[in-house]
């Protein structure tokens, strides 16, 4: 079982939609979860962080975590062509070291 | 500021050419990291470092050597090409926690 499962899509939706992006993971000294985004052929960038547990909103964005289920999710409200990108979830257990799923493209159509 | 700036964008190399893809950042972050990205894969760690003079492998370390001289300054070696380098790599640094990383624009590398 890999460390970090990620459905590498590709998931395309309407402008306005409501979009649901998901990781699991099978290392339970994850701690710190991530989402970043990715444009085409440019460095990814952190969108938000996570510490265990819990939901965190910025704007359109919302990060869920649930450690039970080994579970997170990034949901993103009133979605705009502009977030046509590859989303990269990433988790940390304490060792400096990030491990990144393989990334969900997603298309948002005008 | 400029953030995390990597040298050359892109670079064609044949087997068993050497070369340092370079890394800078202005952030006066304590931390870097080198990644490589394959096609449709997540990034992989190459190799990390929590400061000048200290360094560390990541996952996939064979083939690639660093240094850490300064807080700014971050080289990636590589020796002896091999068409599996092929890759995009790209440099990240943290200022005190690895959970906020800022990347580099990348360098795209084709080993043929």
């Amino acid at each position: 079982q890999k460390e970090v499962e990620q459905d590498p899509g590709p998931l395309s939706v309407p402008e306005g939609a409501i979009v649901s992006l998901n990781c699991t993971y099978s290392n339970s000294a994850f701690q710190y979860f991530m989402w970043y985004r990715q444009y085409s052929r440019k460095g990814p960038e952190l969108l938000m962080y996570t510490y265990s547990s819990g939901n965190k909103e910025d704007g359109r964005f919302t990060a869920q975590v649930d450690k039970s289920s080994k579970y997170i999710s990034l949901f993103i409200r009133d979605s705009q062509p502009s977030d046509s990108a590859t989303y990269l979830c990433a988790m940390e257990g304490g060792n400096y070291k990030l491990t990144f799923g393989k990334g969900t493209l997603l298309t948002v159509n005008p | 500021n400029a953030g995390v700036t990597q040298t050359p964008k892109f670079r064609i190399l044949k087997i068993g050419q050497s070369m340092t893809l370079q890394c800078t950042q202005d952030m006066n972050h304590n931390y870097m990291y080198w990644y490589r990205q394959d096609p449709g894969m997540g990034l992989k760690l190459i190799y990390y470092s929590v400061g000048a003079g200290i360094t560390d492998k990541g996952e996939v370390p064979n083939g690639y050597n660093v240094s850490r001289s300064t807080t700014e300054d971050f080289p990636l070696r590589l020796e002896l090409a091999a068409p599996s380098q092929t890759s995009v790599y790209f440099c990240a640094s943290s200022y005190e926690t690895p959970y906020e990383q800022y990347f580099g624009p990348g360098t795209r590398l084709t080993v043929t």
